[in-house]
């Protein structure tokens, strides 16, 4: 059971270069997250998917898309990279144990863009 | 809508010394509580949970009392370990999970 797993782990990109993070859970969870955590500012919310086939914005959306591929894979895509979109993403899904919704994240993908 | 404010970091403590990381919530209905605990190069681990008032939530030393009438959810620890410097998120959920509302974070750094 290895949660919620996220590559790659690092990338650096240059402008304008397009890039796809993948997220995989393993948890049966139907609810996915995609946040960015940037120093000092928290976590910030890109898009959800409360379950497969539907995706929501957050609220820092712009210059991102996501899919949802199946219940457990979940994609953000950059498809034009700026130095503002450096930042750590996280992953994350949401289910139901013993009658409580809580949250699980994966490990991250550290993104530099030059 | 749903949010939650804690204490502004940074917190710097001695080993052995006592935590409080205040946090305070406002929400409809009746939200879970979290404590979340990242460390340092990781992604955020649920550190403990209430789901009702007065519910406890504890784990690894550490304690949080689910307070209605105050909207409150303090995390505590009597004594702290270098081991134990991180950043602590106090979060919440309703809407049967779909929305998480996250503090802004605090940073403890702990001093041996």
């Amino acid at each position: 059971n290895a949660g919620v797993t996220q590559t790659p782990k690092f990338q650096v990109l240059k402008t304008g270069q397009s890039m796809t993070l993948q997220c995989a859970q393993d948890m049966n969870h139907n609810s996915m997250y995609w946040y960015r955590q940037d120093p000092g500012m928290g976590l910030r919310l890109i898009y959800y998917s409360a379950s497969e086939g539907t995706t929501d914005k957050g609220e820092v959306p712009n210059g991102y898309n996501v899919s949802r591929l199946n219940k457990r894979e979940f994609s953000l895509r950059l498809e034009s990279a700026a130095p503002s979109q450096t930042s750590v993403y996280f992953c994350a899904s949401s289910g139901d144990r013993k009658g409580v919704y809580e949250q699980y994240f994966g490990p991250g993908t550290r993104l530099t863009v030059t | 809508g749903n949010s939650v404010t804690q204490m502004e970091g940074p917190v710097t403590l001695s080993e052995e010394a006592f935590l409080t990381i205040n946090c305070t919530y406002t929400a409809t209905g009746y939200p879970s509580l979290f404590w979340y605990v990242q460390y340092p190069g990781e992604g955020l681990q649920l550190l403990l949970k209430a789901t009702k008032a007065d519910d406890k939530g504890s784990n690894k030393g550490f304690e949080a009392t689910y307070r209605k009438e105050t909207t409150s959810f303090h995390l505590e620890k009597g004594s702290v370990q270098v081991s134990d410097s991180a950043v602590y998120f106090c979060a919440l959920t309703s809407n049967y999970g779909q929305n998480f509302v996250f503090g802004p974070g605090t940073r403890l750094s702990v001093l041996p």
